[in-house]
């Protein structure tokens, strides 16, 4: 089984500052993804980042990248220099990749970001 | 474009009644999943479908059936057996050969009256 602990509900940063989004996970599988998706009040998913578990190096799209922590288990998404675009809410997810493994997401329950002008 | 669309955007429903969700795909990807969402939490699995005609049951597929009849279309339909049927309702869909990434439609959001 797998589970993605999002513990901050909500989040405040001032625009033009860097935040960083946690998100722990546990997992038995040897082999795995990591995923953040955004989701704006329109209500549609936007991929955002993907770190593979045997990557060596943490993923970087742009202003997002993903501070990949494997023996603690951490996948933080670290967004800089924010702006009020980002603002929306933001989930940490995951899937097993090893062979015969399902290919379904499991997902944290999110972190809310506003930021402020 | 490629991409996943949804129909409807709003759907309101009388207690007792079915109602089909759609899902269209030209992405050319093999997997397709549904999933439910409802105010302030996660995203959790109804099904999904691997390939076409065949399907697996997700964590909350009680109250729900779907069909794959071809690769582009993976419709769900909400049964009245399903007992809190209001709530927000994506699908995506993956199977490109370079990640796993899934790609999400702009989703139905479904109202019980």
């Amino acid at each position: 089984a797998q589970k993605i602990t999002q513990t901050q509900p909500g989040m405040f940063v001032q625009e033009k500052e860097a935040v960083t989004l946690d998100c722990t996970y546990d997992t038995s599988d040897p082999s795995y993804g990591l995923f953040w998706y955004k989701q704006p009040s329109s209500g549609e998913m936007i991929f955002l980042i993907y770190q593979g578990s045997y990557d060596q190096q943490n993923a970087t799209e742009g202003r997002y990248s993903l501070n990949f922590q494997k023996a603690r288990k951490s996948a933080n998404l670290v967004i800089s220099a924010s702006q009020l675009g980002d603002s929306a809410m933001y989930f940490c997810a995951m899937r097993a990749l090893s062979s015969g493994s399902a290919r379904q997401l499991t997902f944290g329950s999110g972190t809310q970001l506003t930021v402020l002008p | 474009d490629g991409g996943i669309t949804q129909s409807p955007k709003y759907l309101f429903r009388k207690e007792g009644q079915n109602v089909t969700l759609s899902c269209e795909q030209n992405l050319n990807h093999d997997a397709m999943y549904w999933y439910r969402q409802d105010p302030g939490q996660g995203l959790r699995l109804i099904y999904y479908s691997q390939i076409v005609n065949d399907f697996q049951k997700g964590d909350i597929a009680e109250g729900y059936s779907v069909s794959r009849e071809k690769k582009e279309s993976f419709p769900l339909t909400v049964t009245s057996a399903q007992k809190n049927p209001t709530a927000f309702y994506l699908c995506a869909s993956n199977g490109g050969i370079s990640t796993d990434t899934q790609y999400f439609g702009p989703g139905t959001r479904l109202t019980v009256l």
